[in-house]
């Protein structure tokens, strides 16, 4: 089944570690993104990759890093520069194009808890 | 920058009919789409409208004005299975980015 996959599902972190969570979609997305969700809030841009070796900010990328080195990959890096990094995140992937929907397919999700 | 607003909480019964509204404001626009995210899942695509009027999918319609930079979700027929967060999120300046509001929360009672 076409679909994108998130890893861990549940992450424990002290202080001052850095942890990177895994996300992997074999749906052949150009268009990659990370949201971070705190409880009651809406999703908030962390990066987005339109394409391979390549990527952008979101609203909220400080103490946070990306990579895209392949096309159906796209792991987020959790900083220890990152001052308060217990919340959900969320892993999605869209077609590109202006005449898409602009749908957005999520992954299950990484709930990480900093100790 | 770009900013949404939407009612954070709603509640109906079962059987009603219930409009979550949203609001934005944005620097170029393409779309308002609508996600549905049950607690501790992750959010599931409900509809997109790039151009004025209604769209309709099974229970669920969707309505943009451009011109009045608003939109709503309606949900007829409610079930249980609907009580849910709902976002509404705008395809703005820089088409792959896509902006979430704050969410509403859907209660549906018996």
């Amino acid at each position: 089944d076409g679909g994108i996959t998130q890893s861990p599902k549940y992450l424990f972190r002290k202080e001052g570690q850095n942890v990177t969570l895994s996300c992997e979609q074999n749906l052949n997305h150009d268009a990659m993104y990370w949201y971070r969700q705190d409880p009651g809030q809406g999703l908030r841009l962390i990066y987005y990759s339109q394409i391979v070796n390549d990527f952008q900010k979101g609203d909220i990328a400080e103490g946070y890093s990306v990579s895209r080195e392949k096309k159906e990959s796209f792991p987020l890096t959790v900083t220890s520069a990152q001052k308060n990094p217990t919340a959900f995140y969320l892993c999605a992937s869209s077609v590109l194009g202006q005449g898409a929907s602009g749908e957005l397919f999520f992954g299950e999700g990484s709930r990480l808890t900093v100790l | 920058g770009q900013s949404l607003e939407q009612p954070s909480e709603v509640t109906a019964v079962e059987g009603a009919i219930v409009q979550i509204n949203c609001t934005y404001q944005t620097s170029g626009f393409y779309g308002l789409s609508w996600y549905q995210q049950h607690d501790g899942g992750a959010p599931t695509f409900l509809s997109y409208n790039a151009l004025d009027g209604l769209e309709e999918t099974g229970r669920f319609s969707s309505f943009l004005s451009r011109s009045d930079s608003y939109g709503y979700l309606l949900l007829q027929e409610l079930q249980m299975k609907d009580s849910a967060s709902y976002f509404c999120a705008v395809r703005g300046a820089g088409f792959q980015k896509l902006v979430f509001g704050t969410g509403t929360r859907l209660l549906v009672s018996p």
